[in-house]
């Protein structure tokens, strides 16, 4: 059972334009939210992250915004840049657990 | 700079033999994890700890081991190799309710 979903294998996007990468979640339980971006032959680096405290959360050209109804995350790029082509994740976690709860990935593709 | 160090970023094994992955933090984290990334699948966590010597299973333990006697130090084994799992291995670790910090990552093929 995959408790947090990244629908969209691949997004192609122009330079300068926005990137909506999107996840969803099933646990209720999870208050804590973060997006990784990995480049290829590396490990996942740390973007940005949520709180369930808050609705959204922005650093630089970076915003994520959380709809705790829908159980629903979204990150905003912009403007995207062709450095951002990378495929991002979305991690999910709850107080009391070490554990984060990874989305399979998205890759993103910024076009020059 | 924080850093995880994982001791290969690409390694060759055959079937059947002892495989050990070895991964080092310098951030004095309480907290490190082992995961494995397939296509398609994302991050699957196979184990973490929380403390020297203590261990917990994650979502596909199978198959595998770990050893964690130092604070920086958390060791994948895997027993007997096989070829499905011939993946990306990443280790991570974490402060307590932190973020986590990843590894380069270790590419294992097993024939």
């Amino acid at each position: 059972d995959q408790q947090v979903k990244q629908n969209s294998p691949s997004l192609s996007v122009q330079e300068g334009r926005i990137s909506i990468l999107n996840c969803d979640y099933t646990n209720s339980m999870f208050d804590y939210f973060l997006w990784y971006k990995k480049y290829p032959a590396e490990g996942p680096t740390f973007l940005i992250s949520i709180s369930s405290i808050k609705d959204k959360n922005e650093d630089g050209r970076f915003t994520v915004f959380l709809n705790k109804s829908a159980k629903h995350l979204s990150l905003h790029i912009v403007p995207s840049q062709p450095g951002d082509s990378a495929v991002y994740f979305c991690a999910a976690s709850h107080s009391g657990t070490y554990k984060y709860i990874f989305g399979t990935g998205t890759r993103l593709k910024v076009l020059a | 700079d924080v850093k995880v160090t994982q001791s290969s970023r690409y390694l060759v094994k055959r079937t059947g033999e002892k495989v050990f992955l070895e991964c080092v933090q310098d951030m004095d984290h309480e907290n490190m994890f082992w995961y494995r990334q397939d296509p398609g699948l994302g991050l699957r966590l196979i184990y973490f700890s929380y403390d020297v010597k203590m261990k917990e299973k994650g979502d596909i333990p199978e198959g595998y081991s770990v050893s964690r006697e130092k604070k920086e130090r958390f060791s994948l084994i895997l027993e007997s190799a096989s070829t499905n799992q011939t993946s990306m291995y990443l280790c991570a670790s974490s402060s307590q309710l932190g973020r986590q910090f990843f590894g380069p990552g270790t590419r294992l093929t097993v024939l």
